[in-house]
């Protein structure tokens, strides 16, 4: 059974820092394209970051493109997001995805992070 | 950036109803779209990709049709598992974007 578990959330001030994990297991992570998604509180969904199964490319949205780096730790079985200069408006649930070719196939239960002084 | 826009936001359905949402995309997509199915507190869950595949194990009362920048999610005959948050999200190029949502509710 896929299984995704983020962790790595919690309450941070404006322009601070966290690093985000997701533990994967039931499926072979070097082969898996994967991203991380994340949903504002009472909002949609929201792609942030793709990243190809060595980690050779990478691609972000625009609204944290030089703030956030996604990376990955095949031997780990662990995906990352290392999230800097954080914002208000950065405040979600941030989801880490196992990818098809394109789509979300498999989600975890999410991580709050929460940006606020 | 491509925009995905769903109709309608909020739909009022009861159990046996036959279901439409429709996604249209600010660009040609091709059949590079997917659906997702999101209940309060939950993960999504993907349901359709390539416009028309239904994942496996997802009922086949969910079917998915169109292509270009025009798309519907149906569902033949609604049941009580089946209210919640629809999203489409092209899957052609980046950055991933997601229509705002239909919410189906009683």
């Amino acid at each position: 059974e896929v299984q995704l578990v983020e962790s790595g959330g919690g309450l941070v001030q404006p322009g601070g820092s966290l690093r985000l994990s997701c533990a994967a297991s039931g499926f072979t992570l070097s082969s898996s394209y994967m991203s991380w998604l994340r949903q504002a509180p009472g909002k949609g969904l929201e792609w942030v970051a793709h990243i190809e199964q060595d980690g050779s490319e990478k691609h972000y949205v625009d609204s944290v493109k030089g703030r956030f780096t996604i990376s990955r730790d095949n031997a780990r079985n662990s995906l990352y997001l290392q999230m800097n200069s954080l914002r208000v408006e950065d405040t979600a649930v941030y989801y880490c995805a196992r990818d098809g070719s394109g789509w979300s196939v498999s989600w975890g239960q999410g991580t709050l992070v929460t940006v606020s002084s | 950036d491509i925009q995905m826009t769903q109709s309608p936001s909020t739909l009022s359905a009861s159990v046996g109803d036959r279901v439409t949402i429709t996604c249209r995309a600010s660009q040609n997509v091709g059949i590079w779209l997917a659906w997702y199915q999101q209940k309060p507190g939950k993960a999504p869950k993907l349901l359709i990709y390539k416009a028309s595949n239904l994942e496996s194990g997802v009922p086949s009362r969910f079917s998915g049709s169109g292509s270009g920048t025009e798309f519907t999610l149906t569902v033949s005959s609604l049941q009580p598992d089946d209210f919640a948050t629809y999203y489409c999200q092209q899957h052609l190029n980046y950055p991933r974007t997601f229509g705002q949502g239909t919410k189906v509710e009683v």
